[in-house]
């Protein structure tokens, strides 16, 4: 049973423009929800995080929204630069870390 | 600096044979993780440590084993390597339980 879901195993944008990954759970305990971001042959890498009890947290060009109504988060890379060409994980906690399927962002220059 | 190592970045072991991959880490992080990567399942829990002695199954611990007997190290043991464990393997630690997860560069691990 998947808990935390990206249903977009890919994405292309242009340099420049927006970048909107997103996430469904289906666990209401998660109490802070994360993305990390991959590059091929390396470990992830802590991208930003939000806790339950907010709806925006804002870091740059990155900006992660949670509706807890709807158990969907999202992140918005404004601009997207070919540098953020990666994989994309979004990972939810109670105790432990759990992670989605990851979604391939490529930026196209 | 401190940081999170794992040994070997690569493997290739046979079917059936005891496979142990290294985790260390200088953060002097109590709690520690392995996962697995795979295309369509993103990254899985295998096992985790809040501490010393303390050890804890994922959601696919079957066929593996950890132990737990200092603060740095956390090793992944394959007891009978089979194909269907071939994958990278990540190991993780943090301060908290409630996120910011460092990780090591993985081990890409091939039964054959």
């Amino acid at each position: 049973d998947q808990q935390v879901k990206q249903n977009s195993p890919s994405l292309s944008v242009q340099e420049g423009r927006i970048s909107i990954l997103n996430c469904d759970y289906t666990n209401s305990m998660f109490d802070y929800f994360l993305w990390y971001k991959k590059y091929p042959a390396e470990g992830p890498t802590f991208l930003i995080s939000i806790s339950s009890i907010k709806d925006k947290n804002e870091d740059g060009r990155f900006t992660v929204f949670l509706n807890k109504s709807a158990k969907h988060l999202s992140l918005h890379i404004v601009p997207s630069q070919p540098g953020d060409s990666a994989v994309y994980f979004c990972a939810a906690i109670t105790n432990k870390l759990i992670f989605g399927t990851g979604t391939l962002l490529a930026v196209q220059p | 600096d401190a940081e999170i190592t794992q040994s070997p970045r690569h493997k290739i072991t046979e079917t059936g044979r005891q496979v142990t991959l290294a985790c260390h880490q200088t953060w002097n992080h109590n709690n520690m993780f392995w996962y697995r990567q795979d295309l369509g399942h993103g990254l899985r829990l295998i096992h985790y440590s809040y501490g010393v002695q303390d050890t804890n199954k994922g959601e696919v611990s079957d066929g593996y084993s950890v132990s737990r007997s200092n603060t740095e190290d956390l090793p992944l043991t394959l007891e009978s390597a089979a194909s269907s464990q071939t994958s990278v393997y990540f190991c993780a630690s943090s301060e908290s339980r409630s996120g910011g997860y460092t990780f090591g560069s993985g081990t890409r691990l091939t039964v054959v």
